[in-house]
Protein backbone atom coordinates (compact mmCIF):
# COMPACT_ATOMS: atom_id res chain seq x y z
CA UNK A 1 0.00 0.00 0.00
CA UNK A 2 2.09 3.16 -1.33
CA UNK A 3 0.64 5.90 0.90
CA UNK A 4 3.03 8.44 -1.20
CA UNK A 5 3.43 7.89 -5.05
CA UNK A 6 5.41 9.81 -7.29
CA UNK A 7 3.92 8.20 -11.11
CA UNK A 8 6.51 9.69 -13.12
CA UNK A 9 9.83 7.59 -12.94
CA UNK A 10 11.96 9.78 -14.65
CA UNK A 11 11.55 13.69 -16.11
CA UNK A 12 13.56 15.24 -18.79
CA UNK A 13 14.00 19.10 -19.48
CA UNK A 14 16.13 21.61 -20.84
CA UNK A 15 18.71 23.67 -19.24
CA UNK A 16 16.35 27.28 -18.19
CA UNK A 17 13.04 25.59 -19.00
CA UNK A 18 10.47 24.78 -15.82
CA UNK A 19 10.87 20.97 -14.29
CA UNK A 20 7.73 20.08 -12.70
CA UNK A 21 8.13 17.02 -10.34
CA UNK A 22 4.57 15.85 -8.87
CA UNK A 23 3.54 13.59 -6.04
CA UNK A 24 0.09 11.94 -4.62
CA UNK A 25 -0.56 10.79 -1.45
CA UNK A 26 -3.78 8.78 0.06
CA UNK A 27 -3.11 9.46 3.74
CA UNK A 28 -5.61 12.18 4.74
CA UNK A 29 -3.73 12.45 8.36
CA UNK A 30 -0.63 13.91 6.62
CA UNK A 31 -0.12 17.13 7.34
CA UNK A 32 3.55 17.99 6.19
CA UNK A 33 5.85 17.56 3.35
CA UNK A 34 9.03 17.79 2.22
CA UNK A 35 11.17 16.73 -0.70
CA UNK A 36 14.67 15.61 -1.09
CA UNK A 37 17.28 15.30 -3.51
CA UNK A 38 19.67 12.33 -3.99
CA UNK A 39 22.57 12.08 -6.12
CA UNK A 40 24.37 9.15 -6.88
CA UNK A 41 26.91 7.67 -4.11
CA UNK A 42 25.09 10.48 -1.55
CA UNK A 43 22.12 10.37 0.64
CA UNK A 44 19.23 12.33 0.27
CA UNK A 45 19.42 16.04 1.14
CA UNK A 46 16.40 18.48 2.57
CA UNK A 47 15.43 20.61 -0.29
CA UNK A 48 12.50 22.16 0.80
CA UNK A 49 9.20 21.36 2.71
CA UNK A 50 5.42 22.49 3.17
CA UNK A 51 2.72 22.42 5.75
CA UNK A 52 -0.43 21.51 5.15
CA UNK A 53 -1.59 24.86 6.41
CA UNK A 54 0.39 26.55 3.44
CA UNK A 55 -0.31 25.88 -0.28
CA UNK A 56 2.58 27.29 -2.01
CA UNK A 57 5.90 27.51 -0.08
CA UNK A 58 9.15 29.25 -2.20
CA UNK A 59 12.73 29.03 -1.80
CA UNK A 60 14.56 30.60 -4.72
CA UNK A 61 14.50 28.69 -7.42
CA UNK A 62 12.54 25.72 -5.21
CA UNK A 63 8.84 26.19 -5.09
CA UNK A 64 6.09 23.46 -3.65
CA UNK A 65 2.36 23.54 -4.16
CA UNK A 66 0.45 21.47 -1.88
CA UNK A 67 -3.50 21.05 -3.05
CA UNK A 68 -4.85 19.16 0.27
CA UNK A 69 -8.63 18.95 -1.23
CA UNK A 70 -6.38 17.10 -4.28
CA UNK A 71 -4.00 15.31 -2.21
CA UNK A 72 -1.23 16.40 -5.02
CA UNK A 73 1.73 18.35 -4.58
CA UNK A 74 4.19 19.57 -6.96
CA UNK A 75 7.75 21.11 -7.06
CA UNK A 76 8.56 23.48 -9.49
CA UNK A 77 11.92 24.29 -10.67
CA UNK A 78 12.68 27.51 -12.39
CA UNK A 79 15.28 27.98 -14.39
CA UNK A 80 16.05 24.49 -14.04
CA UNK A 81 20.38 23.58 -14.11
CA UNK A 82 22.27 20.96 -15.23
CA UNK A 83 23.76 20.47 -11.84
CA UNK A 84 19.67 19.71 -10.40
CA UNK A 85 19.99 16.49 -12.13
CA UNK A 86 18.97 13.97 -9.56
CA UNK A 87 16.46 11.55 -8.44
CA UNK A 88 13.86 13.67 -6.19
CA UNK A 89 12.13 12.10 -3.31
CA UNK A 90 8.81 13.33 -1.76
CA UNK A 91 7.60 12.31 1.47
CA UNK A 92 4.95 13.19 4.45
CA UNK A 93 4.54 12.95 7.90
CA UNK A 94 1.77 13.37 10.48
CA UNK A 95 2.63 15.84 13.34
CA UNK A 96 0.64 13.60 15.24
CA UNK A 97 3.75 11.29 15.52
CA UNK A 98 5.81 14.27 16.01
CA UNK A 99 7.89 14.01 12.47
CA UNK A 100 8.92 10.27 13.61
CA UNK A 101 7.13 8.58 10.41
CA UNK A 102 8.24 9.59 6.79
CA UNK A 103 6.68 8.14 3.89
CA UNK A 104 8.75 8.59 1.29
CA UNK A 105 7.58 7.78 -2.78
CA UNK A 106 9.65 5.69 -5.19
CA UNK A 107 11.37 9.03 -6.66
CA UNK A 108 11.56 10.61 -10.07
CA UNK A 109 15.04 10.64 -11.99
CA UNK A 110 15.25 14.46 -13.21
CA UNK A 111 17.47 15.35 -15.63
CA UNK A 112 18.64 19.01 -17.28
CA UNK A 113 20.29 18.59 -20.38
CA UNK A 114 22.68 21.81 -21.52
CA UNK B 1 31.36 19.96 10.40
CA UNK B 2 27.99 18.83 11.17
CA UNK B 3 27.90 14.62 9.66
CA UNK B 4 26.51 11.55 9.77
CA UNK B 5 28.63 8.87 9.59
CA UNK B 6 28.39 5.45 8.56
CA UNK B 7 30.31 2.41 8.41
CA UNK B 8 31.30 0.35 6.45
CA UNK B 9 30.17 1.96 2.63
CA UNK B 10 29.99 -1.15 0.96
CA UNK B 11 29.77 -4.78 2.31
CA UNK B 12 29.23 -8.23 0.48
CA UNK B 13 28.37 -11.11 3.26
CA UNK B 14 26.68 -14.32 3.44
CA UNK B 15 23.14 -15.83 4.05
CA UNK B 16 23.49 -15.77 8.07
CA UNK B 17 26.64 -14.14 9.21
CA UNK B 18 25.73 -11.68 11.94
CA UNK B 19 26.72 -7.95 11.04
CA UNK B 20 26.77 -4.76 11.91
CA UNK B 21 25.73 -1.40 10.20
CA UNK B 22 27.39 1.57 12.12
CA UNK B 23 25.89 5.39 12.27
CA UNK B 24 27.33 8.02 14.10
CA UNK B 25 26.10 11.66 14.36
CA UNK B 26 28.05 15.13 15.63
CA UNK B 27 25.08 17.38 15.41
CA UNK B 28 23.86 16.36 19.18
CA UNK B 29 20.21 15.19 17.47
CA UNK B 30 17.50 13.43 19.49
CA UNK B 31 16.12 11.63 16.46
CA UNK B 32 17.61 8.71 14.96
CA UNK B 33 16.45 6.42 12.01
CA UNK B 34 17.29 3.60 9.44
CA UNK B 35 16.07 3.53 5.76
CA UNK B 36 15.93 0.96 2.90
CA UNK B 37 16.18 2.49 -0.50
CA UNK B 38 15.02 -0.27 -2.97
CA UNK B 39 14.46 0.09 -6.64
CA UNK B 40 11.17 1.45 -7.39
CA UNK B 41 10.13 1.70 -3.59
CA UNK B 42 11.62 4.84 -2.57
CA UNK B 43 13.04 4.79 0.97
CA UNK B 44 11.45 2.90 3.52
CA UNK B 45 11.44 3.21 7.23
CA UNK B 46 12.80 0.04 8.97
CA UNK B 47 13.86 1.47 12.85
CA UNK B 48 13.64 4.99 14.66
CA UNK B 49 14.29 6.18 18.00
CA UNK B 50 13.48 9.63 19.71
CA UNK B 51 16.07 9.51 22.08
CA UNK B 52 18.65 7.41 23.71
CA UNK B 53 17.00 3.94 24.83
CA UNK B 54 13.54 4.71 23.32
CA UNK B 55 13.59 2.71 20.09
CA UNK B 56 10.17 2.13 17.74
CA UNK B 57 9.36 -0.09 14.78
CA UNK B 58 8.96 1.69 11.35
CA UNK B 59 7.13 0.12 8.09
CA UNK B 60 9.39 -3.23 7.56
CA UNK B 61 11.57 -3.85 10.49
CA UNK B 62 11.15 -6.79 10.04
CA UNK B 63 14.83 -9.26 10.43
CA UNK B 64 16.26 -6.26 11.89
CA UNK B 65 17.18 -4.75 15.62
CA UNK B 66 18.93 -1.64 16.29
CA UNK B 67 19.67 -0.71 19.98
CA UNK B 68 20.52 3.18 21.16
CA UNK B 69 22.90 3.34 24.19
CA UNK B 70 24.65 6.57 23.42
CA UNK B 71 22.82 9.93 21.68
CA UNK B 72 25.50 9.69 19.17
CA UNK B 73 25.54 6.02 17.63
CA UNK B 74 22.34 4.19 16.02
CA UNK B 75 23.44 1.17 14.88
CA UNK B 76 21.67 -1.55 12.96
CA UNK B 77 21.79 -5.32 13.64
CA UNK B 78 20.97 -8.11 11.29
CA UNK B 79 21.53 -11.05 13.20
CA UNK B 80 20.72 -13.49 10.60
CA UNK B 81 20.80 -11.61 6.77
CA UNK B 82 19.18 -12.98 3.96
CA UNK B 83 19.22 -12.30 0.36
CA UNK B 84 16.03 -10.13 0.36
CA UNK B 85 17.89 -7.72 2.68
CA UNK B 86 20.09 -6.80 0.15
CA UNK B 87 19.61 -3.10 -0.67
CA UNK B 88 20.52 0.86 0.12
CA UNK B 89 21.03 1.64 3.77
CA UNK B 90 20.27 5.29 5.00
CA UNK B 91 20.67 6.39 8.56
CA UNK B 92 19.16 9.91 9.01
CA UNK B 93 18.84 12.15 12.41
CA UNK B 94 17.27 15.36 13.02
CA UNK B 95 16.66 17.94 16.08
CA UNK B 96 13.50 17.43 18.07
CA UNK B 97 14.48 20.90 19.68
CA UNK B 98 12.38 23.07 16.74
CA UNK B 99 8.74 22.42 16.51
CA UNK B 100 7.72 20.97 13.15
CA UNK B 101 11.11 20.72 11.89
CA UNK B 102 10.85 17.52 10.48
CA UNK B 103 13.80 18.11 8.11
CA UNK B 104 16.55 14.92 8.46
CA UNK B 105 19.63 14.89 7.86
CA UNK B 106 20.94 11.60 6.09
CA UNK B 107 24.17 9.65 5.44
CA UNK B 108 25.89 8.74 2.71
CA UNK B 109 24.54 5.32 2.28
CA UNK B 110 25.80 1.68 3.01
CA UNK B 111 25.33 -0.58 0.04
CA UNK B 112 24.47 -4.47 1.53
CA UNK B 113 24.82 -7.31 -1.33
CA UNK B 114 23.99 -10.95 1.04
CA UNK B 115 24.75 -13.93 -1.46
Amino acid sequence: DQQVKQNSPSLSVQEGRISILNCDYTNSMFDYFLWYKKYPAEGPTFLISISSIKDKNEDGRFTVFLNKSAKHLSLHIVPSQPGDSAVYFCAASEEETSGSRLTFGEGTQLTVNP
Amino acid sequence: EAQVTQNPRYLITVTGKKLTVTCSQNMNHEYMSWYRQDPGLGLRQIYYSMNVEVTDKGDVPEGYKVSRKEKRNFPLILESPSPNQTSLYFCATRTRAVPRSYEQYFGPGTRLTVT
